[in-house]
């Protein structure tokens, strides 16, 4: 079964502080990776889109990282900001038909 | 500027009653779709629609309906055969299909609650 699993399911760090979140998923044949940031409320925003040879894409503080073999991706927050509290999606986009494969997300909240 | 507007932000319906979403984009792209979004669940895709006129079911079509008589335009009906319609209701578009690595752009949602 094609699946995307997230964890932690929620976070709580201070400003400043580094995290990191996890991606895990089965899904095949692999297309790409998304990691959306989406605040209370509101749509989802794209902050990075990897395909299968990309290892590491950056977009000013978020860092994401992905691994083909073992099915793995993350995504390092640096220097955390309060306006960075959200939940942040992992999606898989599978290579046939059009389908793309959401995770549950990973609430983070930053606290001053 | 471009983007996707989704109206209303907010809306209560009492049980019975069929209710249209709307969902206009002028980003110019062809697809669009509409997908669900509920507590501790990922995003679940209702329709999509690569191209005027053309509309294809997703996961969980059953009790809603939708239209692309415009490319612009791509409406969501919440019909009273919906067992289960209290949720958050995003739309999005993209050039293409999704799995190129195409940009999906999502508007800021539509919360339907049901009395």
């Amino acid at each position: 079964k094609n699946q995307v699993e997230q964890s932690p399911q929620s976070l709580i760090i201070l400003e400043g502080k580094n995290c990191t979140l996890q991606c895990n998923y089965t899904v095949s044949p692999f297309s790409n990776l998304r990691w959306y940031k989406q605040d209370t409320g509101r749509g989802p925003v794209s902050l990075t889109i990897m395909t299968f040879s990309e290892n590491t894409k950056s977009n000013r503080r978020y860092t994401a990282t992905l691994d083909a073999d073992t099915k793995q991706s993350s995504l390092h927050i640096t220097a955390s900001q309060l306006s960075d509290s959200a939940s942040y999606i992992c999606v898989v986009s599978q290579l046939s038909g059009h389908k793309l494969i959401f995770g549950t997300g990973t609430r983070l909240q930053v606290f001053p | 500027d471009g983007g996707i507007t989704q109206s209303p932000k907010y809306l209560f319906r009492k049980e019975g009653q069929n209710v249209t979403l709307s969902c206009e984009q002028n980003l110019n792209h062809d697809a669009m779709y509409w997908y669900r979004q509920d507590p501790g669940q990922g995003l679940r895709l209702i329709y999509y629609s690569q191209i005027v006129n053309d509309f294809q079911k997703g996961d969980i079509a059953e009790g809603y309906s939708v239209s692309r008589e415009k490319k612009e335009s791509f409406p969501l009906t919440v019909t009273s055969a919906q067992k289960n319609p209290t949720a958050f209701y995003l739309c999005a578009s993209s050039i293409g299909q999704p799995p190129n690595t195409g940009e999906l752009f999502f508007g800021e949602g539509s919360r339907l609650t049901v009395l």
